[in-house]
């Protein structure tokens, strides 16, 4: 069962541009959705983390928005540069359970930014 | 300091060997995780440790697929009789203890059966 859908698969975007990937959960018992950024031959590395009491978190160009009530949340990537491509990858954990912050992945969004 | 460092960075194998693949945490992490990644499963979770605790193995996808924690720091994940399904990048990853929940990522071993 795919717990978390993400979209699109690719995306392509010019230097300056916003890069918005999308993710939609089902669980409404996760409570930590991160997103991670893999560069090829590289593992994912944290780029951002939020949690379902706040609707929004800015870090520099990165941006999460979150929206509880739809069970989605998605990356905004502002003034996107080339160095910014990379594939991302949303995520989502939960606190209970057996597997205390075991992630579930989307699949994943294979960004390209050109110059 | 180090980070999350696995071996070999490569493995390739015949069709039926085994393979261990090694994975050396954050010092000081008590949680570990190995996942895989795979071009048709994308990431998928395989097996969590938490300092003494059983180990969740619920992700295991087959009996062929075991992992050992020794000392509460390195991790040897074995797959039995490999066949070529198990082709994939084998990530590990390692948390402190309790939150936050900020998992920090290997850089993976990519295992090839032929």
């Amino acid at each position: 069962q795919q717990q978390v859908k993400q979209s699109p698969q690719s995306l392509i975007v010019q230097k300056g541009g916003i890069s918005i990937i999308n993710c939609a959960y089902e669980n409404t018992a996760f409570d930590y959705f991160p997103w991670y950024q893999q560069f090829p031959g590289k593992g994912p590395a944290l780029l951002i983390a939020i949690r379902p009491d706040v609707s929004e978190k800015k870090e520099g160009r990165f941006t999460i928005s979150f929206n509880k009530s739809a069970k989605q949340f998605s990356l905004h990537i502002m003034d996107s540069q080339p160095g910014d491509s990379a594939t991302y990858f949303c995520a989502a954990s939960r606190a209970g359970g057996t597997s205390y912050g075991k992630l579930t992945f989307g699949q994943g969004t294979i960004l390209t930014v050109h110059p | 300091g180090a980070g999350v460092s696995q071996s070999p960075s490569n493995k390739v194998t015949e069709k039926g060997k085994d393979v261990e693949l090694r994975c050396d945490p954050i010092s000081g992490h008590t949680a570990l995780y190995w996942y895989r990644q795979s071009l048709g499963q994308g990431l998928e979770f395989l097996i969590y440790f938490q300092g003494n605790s059983a180990p969740d193995k619920s992700g295991l996808p087959s009996d062929r697929f075991s992992a050992e924690r020794t000392g509460g720091s390195v991790s040897t994940l074995t797959i039995q009789r490999t066949q070529q399904e198990d082709s994939a990048v084998y990530l590990c990853a390692s948390r402190p203890q309790g939150p936050p929940r900020e998992q920090y990522f290997g850089p993976g071993t990519r295992l090839t059966v032929t």
